[in-house]
């Protein structure tokens, strides 16, 4: 079974720079598995950030981007604030209708 | 405006059944493949299942497959799911949400989701 592993939390200072990652229990993660990622605020249904690796969904600011650092894809935060403050999934597509979650880890903005 | 919005959770005994529905408007609805995801109390995202557009083809996650029915009405600009056999774990807030697909897969709206409880 695939699993998707994210860090569980992260804090970043405001004003600072912080990149959350995504990977897989076996493997390399690489463009043909279409990484996307969503923000989270409890209470509140996801919000669409990134997809296709690191294209921004639209109405988001610049200061999110998406990458692949060596196996695994990327969010990077670039001048955090504090309404940052959320937890964050990324979703691969594995091919065949099928996607998966990540864990999520929960970003504290201190 | 894209909207999707939510019905039909509630609170179910294990073994019981229960629909969802989930109205879709601002959108040509045939034109996009629709999922269903849900969050378990306190717990991450979890992919539930998916539905192409003309409805001929449709996923599941294992857990379930089996159990679990995506289907949509076009007409009605609505999207369903069938849920039989429920257990304490299908628990959870479920999304209604619109992907994007082929080659990729992404969602890029969201529903505000409706909350199903399974408890005797």
């Amino acid at each position: 079974q695939t699993v998707v592993t994210q860090e569980p939390s992260f804090s970043v200072s405001p004003g600072g720079t912080v990149t959350l990652t995504c990977g897989l229990s076996s493997g390399s993660v690489s463009t043909n598995y279409y990484p996307s990622w969503y923000q989270q605020t409890p209470g509140q249904a996801p919000r669409t950030l990134i997809y296709s690796t690191n294209t921004r969904s639209s109405g988001v600011p610049d200061r999110f981007s998406g990458s692949i650092l060596g196996n695994k894809a990327a969010l990077t935060i670039t001048g955090a604030q504090a309404d940052d403050e959320s937890d964050y999934y990324c979703v691969l597509y594995m091919g065949s209708g099928i996607v998966v979650f990540g864990g999520g880890t929960k970003l504290t903005v201190l | 405006e894209v909207q999707l919005v939510e019905s039909g959770g509630g609170l179910v005994q294990p073994g019981g059944s229960l629909r969802l529905s989930c109205a879709a408007s601002g959108f040509t609805f045939s034109s996009y493949w629709m999922s269903w995801v849900r969050q378990a109390p306190g717990k991450g995202l979890e992919w539930v299942a998916n539905i192409k557009q003309d409805g001929t083809e449709t996923y599941y996650v294992d857990s379930v497959t089996g159990r679990f029915t995506i289907s949509r009405d076009n007409a009605k600009n609505s999207l369903y799911l069938q849920m039989n056999s429920l257990r304490a774990e299908d628990t959870a807030v479920y999304y209604c949400a619109r992907a994007i697909a082929a080659p990729r897969y992404y969602f890029d709206y969201w529903g505000q989701g409706t909350l199903v409880t399974v408890s005797s």
